[in-house]
């Protein structure tokens, strides 16, 4: 099965703007799906496909992919966007076979 | 509203079972697919396994092959998820997804523990 790599941590001061990447071979053929989790909390959909967001999701979220490398960007970060952050994407291993990264520690300080 | 609610979690012994449920609500249950995904304490999200719609196509991540089975019952708006021969390493948090993750429930805990 396919693996996602994600830096572990990364940290941004507030307002500015801050890339997430997830490594993998599965991403040349299928787009990542990204994920915020705080703490105590279950994951959100943040955004999916291209680059779609989910109703409610503010528009500082944005992801790019190229080749095997998918990205969410956070321009002009808030409080609020602190959180563990995981890409997935289906896996080429099968059907409805799926992997997530490994995940990303954003901190806004 | 889309509800996921899950339940069936607890403390069990090594090599014992359990049966996890996740009960579905504001949305066509049987139009989509569904998922189960753990995070173990501490650790990242891992996807376990996936149903479609009609039960027709079905996956398992490598780790749970053989041991685990997910089925639904869409008269009833509900998934499951059956454990067997559970291992120390299959202690987490079990969440339920609809279709491409969004939403999820907010999980149900399997602690395996002698």
């Amino acid at each position: 099965s396919s693996e996602l790599t994600q830096d572990p941590a990364v940290s941004v001061a507030l307002g500015q703007t801050v890339r997430i990447t997830c490594q993998g071979d599965s991403l040349r053929s299928y787009y990542a799906s990204w994920y915020q989790q705080k703490p105590g909390q279950a994951p959100v959909l943040v955004i999916y496909g291209k680059n779609n967001r989910p109703s409610g999701i503010p528009d500082r979220f944005s992801g790019s992919s190229s080749g095997n490398t998918a990205s969410l960007t956070i321009t002009g970060a808030q409080a609020e966007d602190e959180a563990d952050y995981y890409c997935n994407s289906r896996d080429s291993s099968g059907n409805l076979h799926y992997v997530f990264g490994t995940g990303t520690k954003v901190t806004v300080l | 509203e889309v509800q996921l609610v899950e339940s069936g979690g607890g403390l069990v012994q090594p090599g014992r079972s359990l049966r996890l449920s996740c009960a579905a609500s504001g949305f066509t249950f049987d139009d989509y697919a569904m998922h189960w995904v753990r995070q173990a304490p501490g650790k990242g999200l891992e996807w376990v396994s996936g149903i479609s719609w009609n039960s027709g196509s079905i996956g398992y991540a490598d780790s749970v092959k053989g041991r685990f089975t997910i089925s639904r019952d869409n008269a009833k708006n509900s998934l499951y998820l059956q454990m067997n021969s559970l291992r120390a390493e299959d202690t987490a948090l079990y969440y339920c997804a609809k279709a491409e993750f969004d939403p999820w429930g907010q999980g149900t805990l399997v602690t395996v523990s002698s």
